[in-house]
């Protein structure tokens, strides 16, 4: 366990449709990472937040957004989804610059 | 830019003999290295990392890998594979002269080890 948690674990919505991917990272971890992982696209780097700012963009569509909240947590905003949003999103977190451990991942279908 | 290739999409081993998994980079400025594990349906487990000093790491499971700045690889190694070491295995890079933490991960090598 690596002590970073995400819920849900699976997801089922539909096209068009609004969901919100939630992640608590480590205890005193100020960084929080979201990462995509499709079968074509391998593990894609979304987005990263560092004590509540953004720090760092990746391939993040326009239609995904996030947020980190003062008590570190972070959320994963998914809008206008499309079927090739079906992937696992995983959150890591770690401290300032150090080694990323990963959540279990939430299972996004899109149907 | 940073990046990193994993050449092989999957590697089978026979139990109790010596494992390999590929894997080189490119960056500008000095690499901070990882390696992280993935078995089906759960998230990536760290495994070790490379950031400067010894050139062979030692991480979790038994596993090491070694730094070549010459060949730019970091290849992952473990001396006597076991039937659980059955995963996904990906190579990670960081550009140490980057301002971001961002990573870039490698595609995966799938590692099968045969009974």
């Amino acid at each position: 366990d690596s002590g970073v948690t995400q819920t849900p674990k699976h997801l089922i919505t539909a096209t068009g449709q609004r969901v919100t991917l939630r992640c608590s990272p480590r205890s005193g971890d100020l960084s929080v990472y979201w990462y995509q992982q499709s079968l074509d696209q391998g593990l894609q780097f979304l987005i990263q937040y560092y004590n509540g700012e953004e720090r760092a963009k990746g391939n993040i569509l326009e239609r995904f957004s996030a947020q980190q909240f003062p008590d570190l947590h972070s959320e994963l905003n998914l809008s206008s989804l499309e079927l090739g949003d079906s992937a696992l999103y995983f959150c890591a977190s770690s401290v300032d610059r150090g080694t990323q451990y990963f959540g279990p991942g939430t299972r996004l279908l899109v149907l | 830019a940073q990046s990193v290739a994993q050449p092989e999409d999957q590697v089978n081993v026979a139990e109790g003999n010596p494992l390999t998994v590929k894997c080189t980079y490119s960056v500008s400025g000095n690499p901070y290295l990882f390696w992280y594990v993935q078995y089906p349906n759960r998230g990536l487990q760290f495994l070790l990392k490379y950031i400067t000093g010894d050139n062979l790491v030692k991480g979790s499971y038994g596993f090491e890998a070694e730094f070549n700045k010459s060949q730019t690889s970091f290849h992952l190694k473990k001396p006597s594979a076991l039937v659980s070491d059955s995963a996904l295995y990906f190579c990670a890079v960081r550009d140490l002269r980057n301002r971001d933490d961002k990573i870039i991960f490698g595609k995966g090598t799938r590692l099968h080890i045969l009974p």
